[in-house]
């Protein structure tokens, strides 16, 4: 049973533009949400985080929103740069466990 | 700097021969994970510890078994692999237990002959 979704397995965008990647989660008890990022044979790394208590967090190019009615959060890149190819992992916690996505593998063209 | 160090990163071991992956951190924090990851799948987690307390996902197989001996370290044994336990073995720490943002390793990629 999957908890965190993210439909979209892979995502090409040209450099400079914006990439969007998305993250659908089922439980309502969800109180925090993270987005990783993920080289080739390098262990995932925290990129940003939004508590479910706001609606947006933004670090620089990186900016997550989260909409708790349609149970779905977003990361978007702006610009986007070759250096943000790589797998990112959305993952969602109810302060019992820590629930990850699959992953979406971005490229990033340039 | 503070990180969290795996070894070996590659491991190939025989069908039934015991296995163990270790995990050390220099980030003192409380709570070390270790995660499976298949393919194409979702990280799943096996089991945390917050300090010494030994926490067991419901699921986890009674195959797999970890110790933590102290703060820095933690190992993850697994007594005899099967081919289905091929993969990708993460560990990560967390300051404190309320799952937020975790450090990983490089992690460690199991073969099974």
């Amino acid at each position: 049973d999957q908890q965190v979704k993210q439909n979209s397995p892979s995502l090409s965008v040209q450099e400079g533009r914006i990439s969007i990647l998305n993250c659908d989660y089922t439980n309502s008890m969800f109180d925090y949400f993270l987005w990783y990022k993920k080289y080739p044979a390098e262990g995932p790394t925290f990129l940003i985080s939004i508590s479910s208590i706001k609606d947006k967090n933004e670090d620089g190019r990186f900016t997550v929103f989260l909409n708790k009615s349609a149970k779905h959060l977003s990361l978007h890149i702006v610009p986007s740069q070759p250096g943000d190819s790589a797998v990112y992992f959305c993952a969602a916690s109810d302060r019992d466990q820590f629930y990850f996505g699959t992953g979406t593998s971005l490229t990033v063209i340039p | 700097d503070a990180m969290v160090i795996q070894n070996p990163r590659y491991q190939v071991t025989q069908f039934g021969k015991p296995v163990t992956l270790s995990c050390s951190q220099t980030l003192n924090h409380n709570v070390m994970y270790w995660y499976q990851q298949k393919s194409s799948q979702a990280p799943k987690l096996l089991f945390h510890y917050y300090d010494k307390d030994f926490n067991n996902e419901a699921d986890t197989p009674d195959n797999f078994q970890s110790r933590r001996p102290n703060t820095s370290f933690c190992f993850l044994d697994i007594r005899s692999p099967g081919l289905g336990d091929a993969a990708m073995y993460l560990c990560a720490t967390s300051r404190e237990r309320q799952f937020y943002e975790q450090y990983f390793g490089p992690g460690t990629r199991l073969t099974v002959t």
